[in-house]
């Protein structure tokens, strides 16, 4: 089977710094994506990687280690509207199939 | 643009009613997907399709059917409601090539 394994929920103080890890185990691997999601909105799409590396767009940036299986979502200058549902996915095959972790929580405090 | 819309928003139905939730998009995107999200999980992916008339399975396809007669149009078929079904149902389209998915509003369904 596929998985993606994410911490259930994280907590950070504004204008800290926050890391959200994601790992999986697929039979195919093309790219992971990151999506953001508020309380009773759509998942909006802020990154995805397909090769090692770091990716940075603004506050946030995007790693990601193929031959660990292993990627993150560092998130910088926290602000509170950060405080939302944070999903990793993963882009299996050349397909449009994606398949998600069950999601990170992080709660922004004052 | 209005992107991705969804109707209805909410929606409830006796166990047995059949219905179809309705997914257009304006940005001619070539892929579009219909996910369903249960508290606390990430979106598993019900049906999706690759252009006009080309249709394939998901994870979790079993009690749904889907069309896609025009390139913005891909309604999703609830054939015989069940209570397993009460979900919030998202469509998403993603252009040929690109990595961003776009997705609807969503729709909440609560199957008695």
């Amino acid at each position: 089977g596929q998985s993606l394994e994410q911490p259930s929920e994280v907590t950070a103080v504004e204008g800290a710094i926050v890391q959200i890890n994601c790992t999986y185990q697929t039979s195919g691997f093309y790219g992971l994506s990151w999506y953001q999601q508020h309380d009773g909105g759509a998942p909006t799409f802020l990154s995805y990687n397909a090769l090692d590396g770091l990716e940075e767009t603004g506050r946030f940036s995007s790693f990601l280690s193929r031959s660990d299986s292993y990627g993150y979502l560092l998130l910088q200058e926290l602000q509170m509207k950060d405080s939302a549902s944070y999903f990793c996915a993963v882009r299996m095959d050349s397909s449009y199939k994606l398949i998600f972790g069950s999601g990170t929580r992080l709660l922004v405090r004052p | 643009n209005a992107g991705v819309t969804q109707t209805p928003k909410f929606q409830v139905l006796k166990t047995g009613q059949s219905m179809t939730l309705q997914c257009a998009q304006d940005m001619n995107h070539e892929y579009m997907s219909w996910y369903r999200q249960d508290p606390g999980m990430g979106l598993r992916l019900i049906h999706y399709s690759v252009g006009a008339g080309i249709t394939d399975q998901g994870e979790v396809p079993n009690g749904y059917n889907v069309s896609r007669s025009t390139t913005e149009d891909f309604p999703l078929r609830l054939l015989s409601a069940a209570p397993s079904q009460t979900s919030v149902y998202f469509c998403a389209s993603r252009k040929q090539g690109g990595n961003e998915q776009f997705f609807g509003p969503g729709t909440r369904l609560t199957v008695l």
